[in-house]
């Protein structure tokens, strides 16, 4: 069974600090796909990356990057230079390709929440 | 109006009133999916719908009743909840199941059950 575990229930950190979030994952397939969303106070995730199992390289989009280790099965989360609007709640998710169910069985972790202090 | 939306926002219900959660999406996708988002729990995945048919009822409690008459809207009827059915309920959408695909989310409906 596919299980997404976010340690980190919470952290603050001061404006301008770097901050990670980290994300495990447990699957048994070979293929799958994992997702960070962001969910700011107004409720609605955002969709923020997608990385399939065969791509290991990380990625950075502007002050976000993301370090995917399949020999940890991590797929860790990094906001450089964080700023307030960064506050939010994060989740990292799990899709097996191999399920029967396709994107039906999208498993979330808990998710993180992240305060930045002005 | 882009996206998901869902409506109403809020809503407040006693345990034997019925009540509708509405949610469309207006980004041509053929997937929607209703999730449960309580505290300090994972997203609960309720139904998912593909093409208005229902893919998936993840073992809910049929005091909840999905209903979708086309691609583009997602109801959620209730009746008789309970307290602990106090919740955020989010709406989403995708292109198809593929798992590839990112699922679009709605801002929510935060229901408070008395």
């Amino acid at each position: 069974a596919q299980k997404v575990t976010q340690a980190q229930t919470e952290i603050s950190v001061v404006e301008k600090e770097d901050v990670t979030l980290d994300c495990v994952y447990e699957t048994r397939d070979t293929t799958y796909y994992l997702f960070w969303y962001k969910q700011p106070p107004s409720g609605e995730l955002v969709f923020l990356i997608r990385r399939n199992s065969f791509d290991e390289q990380n990625e950075i989009s502007g002050r976000y990057s993301w370090n995917f280790q399949k020999s940890t099965s991590s797929f860790n989360f990094t906001i450089t230079a964080s700023q307030v609007v960064d506050s939010a709640v994060y989740f990292c998710a799990l899709s097996e390709a191999g399920s029967n169910f396709g994107n039906e069985k999208l498993t979330f972790g808990t998710g993180t929440r992240l305060t930045i202090i002005p | 109006e882009t996206g998901v939306t869902q409506t109403p926002r809020h809503l407040v219900m006693g345990m034997t009133n019925k009540k509708s959660l509405k949610c469309e999406q207006h980004l041509g996708h053929n997937a929607m999916y209703w999730y449960k988002q309580s505290a300090k729990k994972p997203l609960e995945l309720m139904f998912v719908y593909n093409f208005k048919e229902q893919t998936e009822n993840n073992s809910v409690p049929s005091r909840f009743s999905p209903e979708c008459p086309n691609s583009s809207h997602l109801f959620l009827h209730l009746h008789t909840l309970q307290p602990e059915d106090s919740a955020l309920y989010l709406c989403a959408s995708s292109q198809d199941l593929d798992s590839y695909n990112e699922q679009f989310f709605g801002p929510g409906t935060r229901l408070t059950v008395l």
